[in-house]
């Protein structure tokens, strides 16, 4: 069975403070692909980044940056210098062949001003 | 690209009616996918199709529950018998079937949400 842990119910930080929300996940599969959503009040899930198993690169998106580290089966999320739009609620997903995703419970990030 | 659109956005039904939503997915999209999301939680996967072909559904989709996307494109999920315990979020996704260079992440549209009272 596959699962998602995000031990981190709720952050709160205070604007231009680096933040790392935890994500460890659980399959068998050899092949999976790793996402990060994020859900703004709006609703709507706001797609981040994928990365399959073969790929332990970190990669930097602006302020955002992910490490993928499948020796601990975590795959961690960071905003560096952050800011009040960063808050939402994040989730770390898994799936197998692209079909279904396998959620966490997500973090909530506070960030104020 | 206007995106993945739900209809309507919130719903509140008395318990035991029947309620009916609508996706329509992002053109060229090819598999939508139902999601259900409880306060506090992450979404649960309900069904997915590919065209219009049904390929999984989840337990948690029960008798009362079905899906349809009759000619490949918009899809609805209809509850019967409504019951408190359904009150949620339901939310759909859509993606490209996986093929060489093509991008496949899911985009979710806005959600609606149901109350039972």
């Amino acid at each position: 069975a596959q699962k998602v842990t995000q031990a981190q119910t709720e952050i709160s930080v205070v604007e231009k403070e680096d933040v790392t929300l935890d994500c460890v996940y659980e399959t068998r599969d050899t092949t999976y692909y790793l996402f990060w959503y994020k859900q703004p009040p709006s609703g709507e899930l706001v797609f981040l980044i994928r990365r399959n198993s073969f790929d332990e690169q970190n990669e930097i998106s602006g302020r955002y940056s992910w490490n993928f580290q499948k020796s601990t089966s975590s795959f961690n999320f960071t905003i560096t210098a952050s800011q009040v739009v960063d808050s939402a609620v994040y989730f770390c997903a898994l799936s197998s062949g692209f079909q279904k995703l396998v959620f966490g419970t997500g973090t909530r990030l506070l960030v104020s001003p | 690209d206007t995106g993945v659109s739900q209809d309507p956005r919130h719903k509140i039904t008395k318990r035991g009616q029947n309620v009916t939503f609508r996706c329509d997915p992002i053109s060229e999209h090819n598999r939508l996918y139902w999601y259900r999301q409880t306060l506090g939680q992450g979404p649960e996967f309900l069904t997915y199709f590919q065209n219009e072909a049904q390929l999984e559904k989840s337990r948690l989709l029960s008798d009362r529950f079905s899906a349809e996307r009759p000619k490949g494109s918009f899809s609805t999920l209809e509850i019967q018998r409504t019951e408190q315990g359904d009150s949620a979020m339901y939310l759909c996704a859509s993606s490209l079937a996986p093929s060489t260079g093509t991008n496949t992440e899911a985009f979710f549209g806005q959600g609606t949400r149901l109350t039972v009272v």
